[in-house]
Order: C-alpha cells, then sequence, then structure tokens
C-alpha cells in the first residue's frame, strides 16, 4: 500500500531534550515536505526537500533541523525543543512533477512541556 | 508576501443546501492552485489542482474553479459525509502555502 508514515505518532517531552520524529515513504516520490499545524494559523511548511541531498527552508524553519541521505527517508530534528514547538506535525511527499498531488502522513502530535 | 486567504472559517449547511467556500490568493505567476480535505486528527488529502483562470474540476459533489485572484469550492447538495475541513493552498517555487481552512458542517 502507498503510504507515507511517521513515527512516534504522540510524543511527550521536556524542553532541550533532542527528538528525531522520523517520516518514510514507499513511493520513490523526490518531494518530500514537513508541516505543522497550529490552531489559527494553519498549516505551514517548516523544510521541504526536492531529492536527495537537496533541502530548503519553508515559512517557519527556525529551531528545526532536516536531512535527506535517502530517497525515502526525511526525519524532522529538534535540537533542543522548546513549548512554542508543540504542535501537530505532517510530513508529505509527491514525484516531481509540478501539480502532482502531495500525499500526506497520518501527523505526529508533540507535546514539549 | 504570498498569502492564502479562505473564507468563511466555519460554515454549517443543512443536508442537500448547496454553498461556495472561498480561496483568495496574492501569489503572482501562479503555480498551482490546490484543494484539500482534512478529517479531524488526519492528514491532509488531496482533491484538485487549478492551473489557470476559467479552469474548473469536479469530484463527485465537488466542483473547483479558477478566476485570477480567487478560487471557488462548490458543493452540491452535501450529504454529512462531507462534514471535513478543507484547505486550499498556493504553490510558490519549492513551497506550498496554505489558507486556514473552512471547517464544513453538515446536519442531517
Amino acid at each position: 500500500e502507498a503510504q507515507v508514515t511517521q513515527n512516534p505518532r504522540y510524543l511527550i517531552t521536556v524542553t532541550g531534550k533532542k527528538l528525531t520524529v522520523t517520516c518514510s515513504q514507499n513511493m520513490n516520490h523526490e518531494y518530500m515536505s514537513w508541516y505543522r499545524q497550529d490552531p489559527g494559523l494553519g498549516l505551514r511548511q517548516i523544510y521541504y526537500s526536492m531529492n536527495v541531498e537537496v533541502t530548503d527552508k519553508g515559512d517557519v524553519p527556525e529551531g528545526y533541523k532536516v536531512s535527506r541521505k535517502e530517497k525515502r527517508n526525511f526525519p524532522l530534528i529538534l535540537e533542543s525543543p522548546s513549548p512554542n514547538q508543540t504542535s501537530l506535525y505532517f510530513c508529505a511527499s509527491k514525484n516531481g512533477s509540478p501539480g502532482n498531488e502531495q500525499f500526506f502522513g497520518p501527523g505526529t502530535r508533540l507535546t514539549v512541556l | 508576501e504570498d498569502q492564502v486567504t479562505q473564507s468563511p472559517e466555519a460554515l454549517r449547511l443543512q443536508e442537500g443546501e448547496s454553498s461556495s467556500l472561498n480561496c483568495s490568493y496574492t501569489v503572482s505567476g501562479l503555480r498551482g492552485l490546490f484543494w484539500y480535505r482534512q478529517d479531524p486528527g488526519k492528514g491532509p488529502e488531496f482533491l484538485f489542482t487549478l492551473y489557470s483562470a476559467g479552469e474548473e474540476k469536479e469530484k463527485e459533489r465537488l466542483k473547483a474553479t479558477l478566476t485570477k485572484k480567487e478560487s471557488f469550492l462548490h458543493i452540491t447538495a452535501p450529504k454529512p459525509e462531507d462534514s471535513a475541513t478543507y484547505l486550499c493552498a498556493e504553490r510558490a517555487g519549492g513551497k506550498l502555502i496554505f489558507g486556514q481552512g473552512t471547517e464544513l458542517s453538515v446536519k442531517p
């Protein structure tokens, strides 16, 4: 089944404790992206990657890191999480053609205390 | 700055009562206007892509249209299962910029 998977789905952590949210897709898509979704602010793009070893900042990259060493994986790293990073995070992927639909993962709900 | 604005924020309809959702965008040289549906606790699900003014696309009870400044999502004779948040987004380079969404509730 074609899908985007994220782990963990739920995470409660404390300020400053490094964490990684994994994202994997099995559709051989070139493009992958991370979003956060907050009430009243909608979905905002954090980082995206057009292909392996190619990443770029979205609209809210501060406090996040990403890497794209393999085509299927695009982990999101929070080196020193803070409470304002409490949010619902989505990973998405699509193939390279403009306008093609993005497939979204199920989401990771992160709480930073 | 590229921006996407959706209205209304929330819409309550009776089953069978048709209506439209609005999405206005500011990017020049639009490279794609997207509509997604999002159910509570789930990731957005793709509905349509529109590229040029005058373009229309349909799927079941939904029809998306595009003008030079805005897009409409028309819902004809909605059913309770159409209840969801509808998101529009514009493509600006490699980025996708989303509106805040319209929360649609359809009562039987």
